[in-house]
């Protein structure tokens, strides 16, 4: 398996302009994760996903963030409109289980609003 | 409020100079715990999962503990390529959702 998949892995923007990150989970898994990391908050669990449905966006720092997942293989992070604040990497991360579990976690989206 | 502290924050070892990372929890209740390691421009790779306290995981140089209120990271022994940012999750017992709550990790580097 080619493990987490997200694009782009580098994002230079504007503040005000909208900045979609993407992300392809690992076959099979049942959980998507979305966190952001900074060096001063460290990783921030932003949202996850079981089966395609939202269970948990308690992370999610305001109404300019969303995300969906329109079906198993697919999701996106929306920022609208971003801010030099958000700058920050973003992680997908995905796993399998109901129980306790291990998370595997894609390379990461650098973003920088300017 | 549940909640994750590691310390040090950084550490920087000989090579062959064994030390300990900490993970200090608060949590209504344990799922699990834990370790990632994490290189420099990549996402957090698992190292171990620890359900109950008494637990104990080897993997190599590295061993993860387990108490009520703690974890450690023993590194035996370490090597220059042992280099990297070690992060502790634990994943508390909420009705309703099953979250990861990271700490902001301990920053290693072992000098040759």
């Amino acid at each position: 398996d080619a493990g987490v998949i997200q694009s782009p892995r580098h994002e230079v923007t504007e503040m005000g302009q909208e900045v979609t990150l993407r992300c392809k989970p690992i076959s099979g898994h049942d959980y998507l994760f979305w966190y952001r990391q900074t060096m001063m908050r460290g990783l921030e669990l932003l949202i996850y996903f079981n089966n395609n449905v939202p269970i948990d966006d308690s992370g999610m720092p305001e109404d300019r963030f969303s995300a969906k997942m329109p079906n198993a293989s697919f999701s996106t992070l929306k920022i609208q409109p971003s801010e030099p604040r958000d700058s920050a990497v973003y992680f997908c991360a995905s796993s399998y289980s109901l129980q306790a579990e291990t998370q595997y976690f894609g390379p990461g989206t650098r973003l920088l609003v300017l | 409020e549940d909640q994750v502290t590691q310390s040090p924050e950084a550490l920087r070892l000989q090579e062959g100079e064994s030390s300990s990372l900490n993970c200090s929890y608060t949590v209504s209740g344990l799922r699990g715990l834990f370790w990632y390691r994490q290189d420099p421009g990549k996402g957090p790779e698992f190292l171990f999962t620890l359900y109950s306290a008494g637990e104990e995981k080897e993997k190599e140089r590295l061993k993860a503990t387990l108490t009520k209120k703690e974890s450690f990271l023993h590194i035996t022994a370490p090597k220059p390529e042992d280099s990297a940012t070690y992060l502790c999750a634990v994943q508390p017992y909420t009705s309703g959702t099953y979250k990861y709550i990271f700490g902001t990790g301990t920053r290693l580097k072992v000098l040759a």
